[in-house]
Order: C-alpha cells, then structure tokens, then sequence
C-alpha cells in the first residue's frame, strides 16, 4: 500500500527566506507524485506534479520539487518565499489514475 | 465557468438529521471522488466513481452513500447525522492520465 509522510507539520519563516518542506513517500510500484497548495477557505490548487522524466519539477509561484527515487523524496522548494505563500501545502501519491493519497500537510507561515 | 461545484458551501444541522451535498464538474473527466477534511486539515479519501462506477469506498459508515447519476455529477447524502461528521468535505474530479486532481472550494459541514 503506498503511504505518505510530511515531515513538518507547522514551517514558519521570514519572508524572503528559502524554504524546504519535505515528502516521503512508500510505495511498491511506479507512482505519481503532487503537491497541492490550499489557501484559507479554499480548495486544493495543484502545484506541480512529476510523472516521468526530469527529477526536478518546476511549478507555479515560483516552487520546485525534486524527485529522488533512492529515496523516495519529493520535497518542495522555493528560494524566496513571500507572504502570500502562507498555505497548507499537501504532498500526494497516486499509483494509478484513480486513487490519490495526500500526506498529513504543511502549515507554512510566513512572516514579515 | 467553475470546473468543479458543490453545493452548499456551508451547512449548519443538528445531529440525527439527513443532508445531502452536490457536487457537479464541466471537465469532462471520468473519475469523481469525496474527501473529507478534518479540523487538522487532514484529508482522507471517502469514494471515487469511474463513469457512475463505485470504484474506491473506504472504510466510511453505511451512513455516508455517494450517487452518481452521470459522470459529471456526484453527490454524497448523509443519514442520521453526529457531531464527527463535522468537517469540510471536498469533491474532486481526475484528469485520467495523469492522476491530477480538480478540486471543488468545498462543502463546511457543522453538525450542532
């Protein structure tokens, strides 16, 4: 069965600061992996996702994530964070197209 | 044009009653799914149909039965309901191929 953990539950920093938020995930086959961005009150926006390919995934809002079989790391990534990056971040695992499992989050706060 | 819709957005009741949620998607996608989201944000599969298929139903009480009466529509009713069934309960549709999910803004469920 494939599982996720997200490391951090809370992540607070100062803006402009680099920020790392990390994703382990288990699983026995080939998966999908995600991270999803959830503002107050609002829904799940996909972030970035790596499929095939290239191990480093860039997303929107400046984030990146790198994929490292060996392992089994997806962490996110942003050099610079700014207060509107304030979210629960979820990192998520899918080994089909049909069933989707989302880590614990990610509270990042941001501070001035 | 929202890709994903659920209505309502908040819903306040009181314990032993009956309610219903509906979600509606414009994508054109095959899969729809209902997560439930606790007050630590913790996100956890309920359903997911495949084109009016039940094809995911975790472990959730007998209480809780999803309807799909299309593809593009899934609607989650709840019996008798009890003060843990409060939460925020997200409809979510699949691009197949890639295992991403499109998420509704959600459904706060309070329960008195």
């Amino acid at each position: 069965a494939q599982s996720v953990t997200q490391l951090d539950s809370q992540v607070p920093v100062f803006e402009e600061a680099p920020v790392e938020l990390r994703c382990n995930y288990s699983s026995s086959v080939s998966v999908y992996l995600f991270w999803y961005v959830q503002y107050p009150n609002q829904g799940l926006q996909l972030l970035l996702k790596y499929l095939s390919g290239s191990t480093l995934v860039k997303g929107i809002n400046g984030f990146e994530a790198e994929f490292n079989k060996s392992q089994t790391s997806f962490h996110l990534r942003k050099p610079s964070v700014h207060i509107s990056d304030t979210a629960e971040y979820f990192c998520a695992v899918s080994y089909n197209n049909n069933d989707m499992r989302f880590g614990a989050g990610t509270r990042l706060t941001v501070k001035p | 044009d929202t890709a994903v819709s659920q209505t309502p957005k908040y819903l306040v009741t009181q314990m032993g009653n009956d309610k219903s949620i509906k979600c509606e998607q414009n994508l054109g996608h095959d899969t729809m799914y209902w997560y439930k989201q606790d007050s630590k944000k913790f996100l956890k599969i309920m359903f997911s149909y495949n084109n009016k298929e039940l094809i995911i139903n975790e472990t959730v009480p007998n209480r809780f039965s999803p309807k799909s009466p299309d593809k593009a529509h899934l609607n989650l009713h709840i019996n008798s309901l009890e003060l843990g069934d409060s939460a925020v309960y997200f409809c979510a549709s699949n691009r197949g191929n890639t295992g991403e999910l499109f998420f509704g803004e959600g459904s706060r469920l309070t329960v008195l």
